[in-house]
């Protein structure tokens, strides 16, 4: 499937570094998500994007930083992250806020 | 407060056999509610929408009770490809804001031959 797309689907960085992580959804989808997933816990809503306006930023450090420049497009920008922000980051889109969402199969992020 | 509660399991269910998981949540407001489906290391993905009249795919069957404030999931004839992690999500939105979906922690089942 290849609805949701994510690049890249690994990445190992280092607490100085910057780096971007990227979706694309062709599914003509009207909202974007990211979320965290850590090791046994459950997902967390980081950033959720509606017609490119961003309408909620669930409380998440200033070093995560997204971006959507359109309706297809997500990126989330990482700079200066610690080693406990290493987890699986997931990007999902969906028709309207209520409907169901399609994820992406996620970028596996170390931070070392 | 936990605003959707899932037994985490593991459920070691025979193949072939029968397993249904309840799902709680706390929000009255909730709208919309669905089962995701998430293997190890994998994304979720979703299995079906749980509707207030209950559907059917196939093996699976979802129910809603809005009363009661939950949703359950049965799986018939249990194969081993459906071991997985099964995530309860439920979607809200409050006046002004975007609540999105919140999943909760995931039942954990394991087919056993």
């Amino acid at each position: 499937e290849t609805g949701v797309t994510q690049t890249p689907r690994h990445l190992v960085m280092g607490m100085t570094n910057k780096k971007s992580l990227k979706c694309e959804q062709h599914l003509g989808h009207n909202a974007m998500y990211w979320y965290k997933q850590s090791a046994k816990k459950p997902l967390e809503l980081m950033f959720v994007y509606s017609l490119e306006e961003r309408v909620e930023n669930n409380s998440v450090p200033s070093r995560f930083s997204p971006e959507c420049p359109n309706s297809s497009h997500l990126f989330l920008h990482l700079h200066t992250l610690q080693p406990e922000d290493s987890a699986l980051y997931l990007c999902a889109s969906s028709q309207d806020r209520l409907f169901e969402q399609y994820f992406g199969p996620g970028t596996r992020l170390t931070v070392t | 407060r936990k605003e959707v509660e899932q037994d985490p399991g593991p459920f070691n269910v025979p193949e072939g056999a029968t397993v249904a998981f309840n799902c709680t949540y706390s929000n009255s407001a909730s709208q919309s509610f669905f089962w995701y489906r998430q293997d190890c290391r994998k994304e979720p993905k979703l299995l079906m929408s749980v509707y207030s009249s209950g559907n059917e795919d196939g093996r699976f069957t979802a129910q809603l009770n809005r009363a009661s404030q939950y949703i359950s999931l049965l799986i018939r004839d249990s194969k081993l490809s459906d071991s997985a992690t099964y995530l309860c999500v439920v979607n809200s939105l409050s006046g002004g804001g975007a609540d999105g979906l919140t999943f909760g922690k995931g039942t954990h089942l394991i087919i056993q031959p």
